[in-house]
This record gives C-alpha cells, sequence and structure tokens, in this order.
C-alpha cells in the first residue's frame, strides 16, 4: 500500500454532468499529480499541485480543474462530462527533491459516463 | 514530441523463467526513469527507477538497464512468479517537464504455472 488514498472507489454519472474526485496523499508529500487511464491504455498526465498551486498541467481542455488543500489533500474536478472522460482516474503523491520525484499512486477511481 | 512506447504488448512466460520487458524513449533529455507494475483493479505500483547518470540498477529480483545511446529501457525480473504476473508501465520524466511522467501504453505479463 502506498498511503494514497482516493474516494470514490467507482462513479456513474450522465454526460453533461458534473463530478469531483478525491485524493489523500501519503503522509508529508507535498505534490499531488492528475493521471486519466483509459482503458487498455498507460496513464495520460492531466495537471500537478504543489503547495496549493497548479504546477503543471497536460493537454486536458479548462472543464479539468483541480484544487489542493493545506493538508495537502487534492479534488479533480470535471465539468460538462462527456462519454469520452470515462475512465480511471489516478492520483499519485510525491516529494519532490534532489531532482528526483518518485510518485505513489493510489488505487483510482473508475469513472463511467453514459 | 516526446514518446515513451514498449516493443512487446504482451509476454507469455513459464513460472521460474526470467522476463525481461523493453521500452523505447524519444526524448533524449529524459533523465529519470521508472518501472511500474499494475494488477488489474489497482493503481500502479513502484518497482523500480533509475536516473540517467546510471546504466543499471538493481533491486530485489529486479534489474533495469538503460542504454541511453540507443533510447532504450529494460526491466528484468528473475525467477518470475505468478504473482508477477500484471501490466508493466515505463515512464520518463525531465527533458524540460520537471513535474510529468511520460507513460507507455504497458506490456502485459502472463506467468505460465
Amino acid at each position: 500500500e502506498t498511503g494514497v488514498t482516493q474516494s470514490p472507489t467507482h462513479l456513474i454519472k450522465t454526460r453533461g454532468q458534473q463530478v469531483t474526485l478525491r485524493c489523500s496523499s501519503q503522509s508529508g508529500h507535498n505534490t499531488v499529480s492528475w493521471y486519466q487511464q483509459a482503458l487498455g491504455q498507460g496513464p495520460q498526465f492531466i495537471f500537478q499541485y504543489y503547495r496549493e498551486e497548479e504546477n503543471g498541467r497536460g493537454n486536458f481542455p479548462p472543464r479539468f480543474s483541480g484544487l489542493q488543500f493545506p493538508n495537502y489533500s487534492s479534488e479533480l474536478n470535471v465539468n460538462a462530462l462527456e462519454l469520452d472522460d470515462s475512465a480511471l482516474y489516478l492520483c499519485a503523491s510525491s516529494l519532490p527533491g534532489d531532482g528526483v520525484e518518485t510518485q505513489y499512486f493510489g488505487p483510482g477511481t473508475r469513472l463511467l459516463v453514459l | 514530441g516526446e514518446s515513451v512506447g514498449l516493443h512487446l504488448p504482451t509476454l507469455s512466460v513459464q513460472e521460474g523463467d526470467n522476463s525481461i520487458i523493453n521500452c523505447a524513449y524519444s526524448n533524449s533529455a529524459s533523465d529519470y526513469f521508472i518501472w511500474y507494475k499494475q494488477e488489474s483493479g489497482k493503481g500502479p505500483q513502484f518497482i523500480i527507477d533509475i536516473r540517467s547518470n546510471m546504466d543499471k540498477r538493481q533491486g530485489q529480483r529486479v534489474t533495469v538497464l538503460l542504454n541511453k545511446t540507443v533510447k532504450h529501457l529494460s526491466l528484468q525480473i528473475a525467477a518470475t512468479q505468478p504473482g508477477d504476473s500484471a501490466v508493466y508501465f515505463c515512464a520518463e520524466k525531465g527533458g524540460g517537464s520537471n513535474y510529468k511522467l511520460t507513460f507507455g501504453k504497458g506490456t502485459l505479463l502472463t506467468v505460465n504455472p
């Protein structure tokens, strides 16, 4: 176990709805990254939060947004859900330092958009 | 653009054999590489990492080799066990991006008893 937890584990939404996914990072880790993993694919980077600010973003539209809280937990919000948003959403926590940043992943939230 | 790819999408081995999973990357500026194992229904699990200033690193039953000349990375698993059955991903970081990992599609390893 990595100590990274995510909730909920599974979620079903309909197209056009909004969803909020949550992540609690490993103790002491101040950085949280979010990834989208479509079925049969590798994870794709969405964005990263460091000390409550967005620290980098992948090729995802603005309807994907996030927050990080003072306790380093994080939320991923997706507005106007589309069918293609169906995927496993992973968060990973890390503690940057020394040019190496090993990211530890949570179990993911499986989102199905109907 | 940068990409990380795997040579073989599937690999089937007998229990006790050694497994080798390969990965090619295209970004010559990549400076850090990680291998992850992902079992069905779970998130990726860290296996081993290597910096670009190294060409080999060993862990428990696993070895990662890095060949920067041909931009190739491999994961060797010794005495493969049924519990090693999973999808294996290599991921890279660097080349101007110090915050995101770029993953390949993965290799499915099946260990036959």
